[in-house]
C-alpha cells in the first residue's frame, strides 16, 4: 500500500527557533500534499494544501510566512515553522494523494511539537 | 469547512457488527465519501470511500444511500484493535476537510 514518512515523529525546539518536518511518499507520486494541525482532543484542522512546483494555498488565519511549506518534488513536501512560539506547539501531520477525487489520503505519523 | 455531520462516540461490543453512521446532505453530484479512522498519536488511516455504491473491502463495507445524503460504516467484527476515531470525510474539488469524527469504545 501507499507510505507516507513525516520525520521527525516528535521535536522539542526553544521558542524563537525553526523547526522543519519532512513529508515524503515512499511509494507513488504525490501530485498534492496536505498539511493539518491537530490539538489535543480535536480533530484535523488544514493549515494548507500544495502542489509540486507551486505555491501552497493556505486556509484562512494561517499564517503563510510563519508556516514555510515547500513542494519541490513529486516525493517531497515540507513545512517549516519558523520563530516557534509555545502556542505553536501541537501534532503536525501531513497527507498525500495521487491527486484524482476518488484517491484516498495517505497519511504520516505526525509529528508531536513542543516549544518551550 | 466539514460538510458531513456524525455522532461524538458510540460503543460495540467485542467481536459484534458496528454501524457507525454519517450525514451529508449537501453532497454534491462529484462528492466522494471516505471514510479514515485515527488511533491516538497516530495519523489517521484510510478505511474506504464510495461514490454511489456499496463498496466492501478487507476493512470495512460502506452502505451509502439511494439519495447519498448519508452513509454508513460498517465493521462487522468489531475488535479491540478498531477502538479509534472515525471520520468520514466529502472530497470535491481535492478538498478533505475533517469534522468532529465519532469516538468507537469497544467492549471486551
Amino acid at each position: 500500500g501507499a507510505v507516507v514518512s513525516q520525520h521527525p515523529s516528535w521535536v522539542i525546539c526553544k521558542s524563537g527557533t525553526s523547526v522543519k518536518i519532512e513529508c515524503r511518499s515512499l511509494d507513488f507520486q504525490a501530485t498534492t500534499m496536505f498539511w493539518y494541525r491537530q490539538f489535543p482532543k480535536q480533530s484535523l484542522m488544514l493549515m494548507a494544501t500544495s502542489n509540486e512546483g507551486s505555491k501552497a494555498t493556505y486556509e484562512q488565519g494561517v499564517e503563510k510566512d510563519k508556516f514555510l511549506i515547500n513542494h519541490a518534488s513529486l516525493t517531497l513536501s515540507t513545512l517549516t515553522v519558523t520563530s516557534a512560539h509555545p502556542e505553536d506547539s501541537s501534532f503536525y501531520i501531513c497527507s498525500a494523494t495521487a491527486g484524482a477525487d476518488n484517491s484516498p489520503l495517505h497519511f504520516g505519523n505526525g509529528t508531536r511539537l513542543t516549544v518551550t | 469547512d466539514a460538510k458531513t455531520t456524525q455522532p461524538n462516540s458510540m460503543e460495540s461490543n467485542e467481536e459484534e457488527p458496528v454501524h457507525l453512521p454519517c450525514n451529508h446532505s449537501t453532497i454534491s453530484g462529484t462528492d466522494y465519501i471516505h471514510w479514515y479512522r485515527q488511533l491516538p498519536s497516530q495519523g489517521p488511516e484510510y478505511v474506504i470511500h464510495g461514490l454511489t455504491s456499496n463498496v466492501n473491502n478487507r476493512m470495512a463495507s460502506l452502505a451509502i444511500a439511494e439519495d447519498r445524503k448519508s452513509s454508513t460504516l460498517i465493521l462487522h467484527r468489531a475488535t479491540l484493535r478498531d477502538a479509534a476515531v472515525y471520520y468520514c470525510i466529502l472530497t470535491g474539488g481535492n478538498q478533505f476537510y475533517f469534522g468532529t469524527g465519532t469516538s468507537l469504545t469497544v467492549i471486551p
